[in-house]
């Protein structure tokens, strides 16, 4: 199957700070990217949505300015999140999804915040 | 918001089937199901989707009911390693628009 994935896989920062993830589909091309947030216990929640070279679909109470998705090419997205705080301090996955209209996810990565 | 409702929690013994069931009663025509599952700490993972005909790979069996209202995912012989939070999921939307949704999902647990 086709395989996507994400780096890091983990990552510490101290609050006030900007953090970037990557996401990437390794054996085909991504036409649209997907970012998903999961808090403890709970299940995936959906943040954005992204083709390739246009600008990111937020969804209702997602802060654009705060979640930054950059979606340049076919293979890659980047999500930042810019001046974390500890209560961004959660599981962020991401899922590509290319011609078949099929979703695949990536590993996923723990951000901290200190 | 999810179109879908699960039971929190299922068990099953080894070598067992495991079914889960999954309510989507207000699933539109053109609308697949789809279930994921996600092992503790993992990105989900894809089991199997359909529309109207039941469906089987390799991991499991989906079967859909003819008024498409419920379907019951069927892994026909549990393995420790199936124990997972399965997610029951109606794709919204259409062709290149299409998202995943995730509801609260079952955690199942396969007991030795």
């Amino acid at each position: 199957g086709a395989v996507v994935s994400q780096h890091p896989s983990w990552v510490i920062c101290k609050s006030g700070t900007s953090v970037k993830i990557e996401c990437r589909s390794l054996d085909f091309q991504a036409t649209t990217m997907f970012w998903y947030r999961q808090f403890p216990k709970q299940s995936l929640m959906l943040m954005a949505t992204s083709n390739e070279g246009s600008k990111a679909t937020y969804e209702q109470g997602v802060e654009k300015d705060k979640f930054l998705i950059n979606h340049a090419s076919l293979t890659l997205s980047t999500l930042t999140v810019t001046s974390a705080h500890p209560e961004d301090s959660s599981f962020y996955i991401c899922s590509a999804r290319g011609t078949t209209h099929e979703q695949y996810f990536g590993p996923g990565t723990r951000l901290t915040v200190t | 918001d999810a179109k879908t409702t699960q039971p929190p929690s299922m068990d099953c013994a080894e070598g067992r089937a495991a079914n889960l069931p999954c309510n989507h009663s207000t699933i539109s025509g053109n609308e697949y199901v789809y279930w994921y599952r996600q092992i503790h700490s993992q990105g989900p993972q894809y089991i199997i989707h359909g529309l109207k005909n039941n469906e089987t790979n390799e991991m499991a069996s989906l079967i859909i009911t003819e008024d498409r209202k419920s379907s019951t995912l069927i892994l026909p012989h549990a393995t420790l390693r199936d124990t997972a939070v399965y997610y029951c999921i109606v794709r919204v939307g259409g062709g290149a628009t299409n998202k995943l949704i995730f509801g609260t999902g079952t955690l199942l647990a396969v007991q030795p």
